[in-house]
This record gives structure tokens, C-alpha cells and sequence, in this order.
């Protein structure tokens, strides 16, 4: 159990376009996810944390307008990356936190995707 | 502010053990964790261990941890070339707000 898929795995994109990620909890509620991004040989940072039905909280450095997260569903959220350039390739991962009783949350990680801006 | 830290790389025979090494500084940790991550794939937790413990064993993974120093370590017996991958230590407060190492890249030799 406890499965976070994201769609698609990989994407190719013109320079100006915008990217549409999908990240979904498979088998579980999920009232927080979380964005990652991933350079090459490089560790993950967080993005951003996405609440279900409320605005997405973004770490420093980000620009909400650049990603958008809407998190509409308590399986989905997704990322835009609006008008995308090179230096937005990278390896995007979502993560989905399962609450359990007692306060230990744990949370699963999606297979990533990776977006490479021509 | 929270801080994580590995060795980048690490080079063992097949069949010897693995020791990856990982020092943090927030010592409000309550969960730490190892990842390992396959070329272009997503984490996979490898395994966690709750503040208040010292070691943790599963199969062929030992993880050790001096809360005094705010070392962890994964230990990994009879390497084989399966596990050639990159290791991510993490910490995080009750499950929340994770912090990632770099990363550490096993290498098994043949």
C-alpha cells in the first residue's frame, strides 16, 4: 500500500510552453504533498508543500508564479511550471504524506519526472 | 538552519559491506531516514529510525545512530551490484519538513 504515482515520467518541452505535472496517491488520502526538485547529482529540495483546498506554501526562492500547485483533490495535486526555459529541466519528485494516528506521518515518495526545456 | 551532510561517493567489492555515513545538526530530529535512489527513478525508503533508538536491523541494513553526535549510518551486508545507487540520508520533525543529505553514489566493484 501506500503508492504515489506521477504522470508523465518525462516530458519534452519548447521553450515558453507550460508543463502540466500530475502527482497522485494511490491508495490514500493525502491532505499535504510535497514538491521537490532535483538537479543533476544533486540533492532534493523542497519546493513547496501543497494543502488540499487551500493555497500551497512555497519555500524561499520559489516563484509561485513560475510553479503553480494546485492541490484540488485529496489524491491530486499537480505542478505547473508555467513558460518554462532550460534552466527549469530537472528532476521533479512529489511526496504525499499519510497521516497516521499516534504523530508519526509518514511520507511516500512518486517516481519523479523529468522535464527537459529545448 | 537544518543541515545534513554525506560523503558523495563510496567504492566497495561485491560481498563486502557498505558504510555510508551521514552527520546532522538539528538535533529536534525525531525521525532519520535512508533512501536509496536508482538511476532516474524516484526514493525509495530503504528504512527509518525514531530518535530515541540507537540501532535498527533489517535483513541486510544496520542503521546506527549517536543522537549524542548526530551521527547516522546505514551499513549494508554482503554489497551486491544491485545496490549500486545513490543514498539519501533525511531527517524531519515528526514526519514533517524533511531535510536531505547530498546524497551518497555506491559504487560495487565486481
Amino acid at each position: 500500500g501506500a503508492v504515489v504515482s506521477q504522470h508523465p515520467s518525462w516530458v519534452i518541452c519548447k521553450s515558453g510552453t507550460s508543463v502540466k505535472i500530475e502527482c497522485r496517491s494511490l491508495d490514500f488520502q493525502a491532505t499535504t504533498m510535497f514538491w521537490y526538485r532535483q538537479f543533476p547529482k544533486q540533492s532534493l529540495m523542497l519546493m513547496a508543500t501543497s494543502n488540499e483546498g487551500s493555497k500551497a506554501t512555497y519555500e524561499q526562492g520559489v516563484e509561485k508564479d513560475k510553479f503553480l500547485i494546485n492541490h484540488a483533490s485529496l489524491t491530486l495535486s499537480t505542478l505547473t511550471v508555467t513558460s518554462a526555459h532550460p534552466e527549469d529541466s530537472s528532476f521533479y519528485i512529489c511526496s504525499a504524506r499519510l497521516q497516521r494516528e499516534g504523530f508519526y506521518n509518514e511520507q511516500f515518495f512518486g517516481p519523479g519526472t523529468r522535464l527537459t526545456v529545448l | 538552519g537544518e543541515d545534513v551532510e554525506q560523503s558523495l561517493f563510496l567504492s566497495v567489492r561485491e560481498g563486502d559491506s557498505s558504510v555510508i555515513n551521514c552527520t546532522y545538526t538539528d538535533s529536534s530530529s525525531t525521525y532519520l531516514y535512508w533512501y536509496k535512489q536508482e538511476p532516474g527513478a524516484g526514493l525509495q525508503l530503504l528504512t527509518y529510525i525514531f530518535s530515541n533508538m540507537d540501532m535498527k536491523q533489517d535483513q541486510r541494513l544496520t542503521v546506527l545512530l549517536n543522537k549524542k553526535d548526530k551521527h547516522l549510518s546505514l551499513r549494508i551486508a554482503d554489497t551486491q551490484t544491485g545496490d549500486s545507487a545513490i543514498y539519501f540520508c533525511a531527517e524531519s520533525i515528526h514526519g514533517q519538513n524533511f531535510v536531505f543529505g547530498p546524497g551518497t553514489r555506491l559504487s560495487v566493484l565486481p
